[in-house]
This record gives C-alpha cells, sequence and structure tokens, in this order.
C-alpha cells in the first residue's frame, strides 16, 4: 500500500464548477500538506501548504485537512479552463523528512 | 521557476552510455533535490544535497550519482543508462523558510533511453 493515495483522474468538469480533489494517507507523523499544481510538460508549482489539521483559503482555492481521517482536500471554487492541469497532494513530517508525493489527478475544466 | 534552470531539457541516448544532467539555480537555497516522474508512480526521489559536497540517496537512487561542487549547481549522472531510466527528471530547490520542506521544481528534462 502507498503511503499516499491519490485518484489519477481524469476528473472533467464545466466551467464554473466546484472541484474537489482528494488524497488519503496512512503515516499519521505527516504534518504538513502541500498542493501542486503541473501543466503539461511543465514543472510542478507549489499551489498552498498547510500546517496540521484545518482549512487554509487562497482566493479560488481551499485546502483541508482532517488529520483524523488521514484525508486532505483542495477546492477549487469557480472553475476555469486554466485550472486545467494535474493536481498532486505531497506531505511530510517536518524537518530534515522528504517529502511524499501523491501520483496527481489529472483535471480538465471544460469552458 | 523560481530561478531554477536545468539543461538539457530534452536527451534522447543509447544503453549504456553515461549522461550527465545539469540543475542550476539563482535563489541560495540550501537543498537540491532530483526527482524522476513516471506514469503511476508520481514523483520519486532520486537523491538530494544538504550543502556543498553534502548528498544522500533517494528511494530510487540505483544507477544514480550525484554531484554538488558549487551552491547553485546539482548535477545528476546516469552511469550507464538503461531504457528503465527512460523518465523525465526534476530538480527542485527548498529552504526552511517561511515553512517546512515546501520545493520548487525546475522545468523538467525529458530523457529517452533508447
Amino acid at each position: 500500500q502507498k503511503e499516499v493515495e491519490q485518484d489519477p483522474g481524469p476528473l472533467s468538469v464545466p466551467e464554473g464548477a466546484i472541484v474537489s480533489l482528494n488524497c488519503t494517507y496512512s503515516n499519521s507523523a505527516f504534518q504538513y500538506f502541500m498542493w501542486y499544481r503541473q501543466y503539461s510538460r511543465k514543472g510542478p508549482e507549489l499551489l498552498m501548504y498547510t500546517y496540521s489539521s484545518g482549512n487554509k483559503e487562497d482566493g479560488r482555492f481551499t485546502a483541508q485537512v482532517d488529520k483524523s481521517s488521514k484525508y486532505i482536500s483542495l477546492f477549487i471554487r469557480d472553475s476555469q479552463p486554466s485550472d486545467s492541469a494535474t493536481y498532486l497532494c505531497a506531505m511530510n513530517s517536518g524537518g530534515y523528512q522528504k517529502v511524499t508525493f501523491g501520483t496527481g489527478t489529472k483535471l480538465q475544466v471544460i469552458p | 521557476d523560481a530561478g531554477i534552470t536545468q539543461s538539457p531539457r530534452h536527451k534522447v541516448t543509447e544503453t549504456g552510455t553515461p549522461v550527465t544532467l545539469r540543475c542550476h539555480q539563482t535563489e541560495n537555497h540550501r537543498y537540491m533535490y532530483w526527482y524522476r516522474q513516471d506514469p503511476g508512480h508520481g514523483l520519486r526521489l532520486i537523491h538530494y544535497s544538504y550543502g556543498v559536497k553534502d548528498t544522500d540517496k533517494g528511494e530510487v537512487s540505483d544507477g544514480y550519482s550525484v554531484s554538488r561542487s558549487k551552491t547553485e549547481d546539482f548535477l545528476l549522472t546516469l552511469e550507464s543508462a538503461t531504457s528503465s531510466q527512460t523518465s523525465v527528471y526534476f530538480c527542485a530547490i527548498s529552504e526552511f523558510f517561511p515553512g517546512p520542506d515546501t520545493q520548487y521544481f525546475g522545468p523538467g528534462t525529458r530523457l529517452t533511453v533508447l
């Protein structure tokens, strides 16, 4: 079993929809949770990171962490065609520990 | 891409040949990483560096070596390339402020081993 599980999709939604992207994990030591966006043939770019449980909002993006369920989510409101990309979750236990990545969910927002 | 460049961006080589990929940063970040990205596996850490001449292995280090002689440069060498090393290779950098190990990635090198 992988430490981090992420549905690969693809997920297709109409423009303006609310998108929910999710990851589950098994390592209870994870404390830092990150979301990356990766456009086709580009490097991943950091969207958001959160520490421990709770929500964090940045514009149309909201990251949510539920440590009791070992479940993290990224919500995208009013989705745009420019949001079409692969979204990677990532997490680590902090300090000098390596980051573990999910395999990514491919999102397509249809105009 | 946060002041990170990778060279070459594309390379085709033959099995058994050595290959060196270069990562260059202008951010003066302490940590540098090499990942490979393959379908179904996501990003997997090959090697990382925590300072000049200080490196350590990641989860998929067999067949790869690295060197860091300057803060800004991190080289990845495939000692004798195999077809299983066909992949997209990403360099990343990180610093500890403002948070833990948040990494910034380069544009990637697409390597094909025939």
